[in-house]
């Protein structure tokens, strides 16, 4: 079975300034991994995926997640955050070449203050 | 191309009523997934149906139930509501059932509150 660690639970920081969202996994086969994001009363988009291949994926809004397999590990990055960015970001896992069921963390909340 | 539609919005029982919830997915997609939202507890996995089988269910009571329609529409049922059983409720749906190139595409949410 997988499982998945999201150190902090909440994550504030100023604009502009750059962030890292963590995320651990665990899983004994080889995995998908996802990132989500959940803004205030809606439902949750996908933000990017890692299948296969280049193990730095990254987001048309500017985050990118890095694939290390040595360290479990799955972290978001943005080098520069918005007010906008403010949201609930959840990190998700699936074993690869298995069925569609995602076991997601906790969940990181992300307050950009101006 | 319209999105995953959850039904109700809002809904509030008050403790042993049964609470029913809707999902219909994107136009196509056959595999439907429910989470469940608790403060604090992130998403945990209720239940997953395909192409009209109940195909997995998450670590919860048989009270939590439901039912994959024809038109692959589907209802979450809680029966005998507890207040803990208040979160928001999430339903997704994906074209098919392999993990990786079918994206779960999720709706807004059901949240329930139970008095």
């Amino acid at each position: 079975a997988q499982s998945v660690t999201q150190l902090d639970s909440q994550v504030p920081v100023f604009e502009e300034a750059p962030v890292e969202l963590r995320c651990n996994y665990s899983s004994s086969v080889s995995v998908y991994l996802f990132w989500y994001v959940q803004y205030p009363n809606q439902g949750l988009q996908l933000l990017l995926k890692y299948l296969s291949g280049s193990t730095l994926v990254k987001s048309i809004n500017g985050f990118e997640a890095e694939f290390n397999k040595s360290q479990t590990s799955f972290h978001l990055r943005k080098p520069s955050v918005h007010i906008s960015d403010t949201a609930e970001y959840f990190c998700a896992v699936t074993r690869s070449g298995g069925y569609n069921k995602l076991i997601f963390g906790a969940g990181t909340r992300l307050a950009v203050h101006p | 191309e319209a999105g995953v539609t959850q039904s109700p919005t809002h809904l509030i029982k008050t403790r042993g009523q049964q609470a029913t919830l809707r999902c219909s997915p994107i136009s196509g997609h056959t595999s439907v997934y429910w989470y469940q939202q608790a403060l604090g507890l992130g998403l945990q996995f209720l239940l997953w149906y395909d192409e009209g089988e109940e195909r997995n269910r998450g670590n919860f009571p048989p009270r939590f139930s439901g039912r994959q329609f024809p038109n692959y529409s589907s209802e979450l049922n809680v029966n005998a509501l507890e207040l803990e059983d208040s979160a928001l409720y999430l339903c997704a749906s994906s074209l098919g059932n392999r993990a990786g190139a079918n994206v779960l595409t999720f709706g807004a949410g059901s949240r329930l509150t139970v008095l």
